[in-house]
């Protein structure tokens, strides 16, 4: 049972536009969100966050958006660019802030068409 | 800072032999992580270590599997024997857990083959 959802496996998006990356979650116990992105033969890095008691935090481009009531953050970039072509994982914790409880979705795979 | 590192990148092994992935975490952190991508079940979390102390190892597979972690600078993840089934990317990761949490900083991966 897959607690953190990523339901989009790939995004095209074209360069200057919004991109918008979705993530669901069913355990309401989680009280952090983290955004990693991936390039590929890479790890995983990490990119923004968001606490339970915020609904936005905003980092340059990007911006994290959470509706605790939907159970749903989705992150925003824009404008999108040539490198922002990576696979986005969202993860959820229940501890926190602390990386101990750490549930990743599947990943997005997002592509900037220029 | 040189980050996470994980030896070696690729590994290609037969199915049966015994696999040994490495991992530095980074100088200073606390927590070491092993995660495993694959495209069915995404990132998983294998096992987790605090100041050396593996905390949680719910996540690992089976009794084939195996980690350890000898002191702060060095850990391993063992799959004797490895299956088919194992073939994957694993991954290591790192952070500083305490009054300021540090996000996981994540090693490149270690890709094994298992044929």
């Amino acid at each position: 049972d897959q607690q953190v959802k990523q339901n989009s496996p790939s995004l095209s998006v074209q360069e200057g536009r919004i991109s918008i990356l979705n993530c669901d979650y069913t355990n309401s116990m989680f009280d952090y969100f983290l955004w990693y992105k991936k390039y590929p033969a890479e790890g995983p890095t990490f990119l923004i966050s968001i606490s339970s008691i915020k609904d936005k935090n905003e980092d340059g481009r990007f911006t994290v958006f959470l509706n605790k009531s939907a159970k749903h953050l989705s992150l925003h970039i824009v404008p999108s660019q040539p490198g922002d072509s990576a696979v986005y994982f969202c993860a959820a914790s229940d501890s926190g802030g602390g990386a101990d409880g750490l549930t990743f979705g599947k990943g997005t795979h997002l592509i900037i068409q220029p | 800072d040189a980050g996470v590192i994980q030896s070696p990148r690729h590994e290609v092994t037969e199915m049966g032999q015994e696999v040994t992935l490495r991992c530095k975490p980074i100088s200073g952190h606390n927590s070491l992580f092993w995660y495993r991508q694959t495209m069915m079940r995404g990132l998983e979390l294998l096992i987790y270590f605090n100041n050396n102390v593996p905390i949680d190892d719910s996540g690992m597979p089976e009794d084939r599997f195996s980690a350890k972690m000898p002191n702060a600078s060095f850990s391993t993840l063992k799959i004797q024997p490895s299956e088919p089934r194992d073939s994957a990317v694993y991954f290591c990761a790192s952070s500083k857990q305490g009054l300021n949490n540090s996000p996981l900083h994540f090693g490149n991966g270690t890709r094994l083959t298992v044929t």
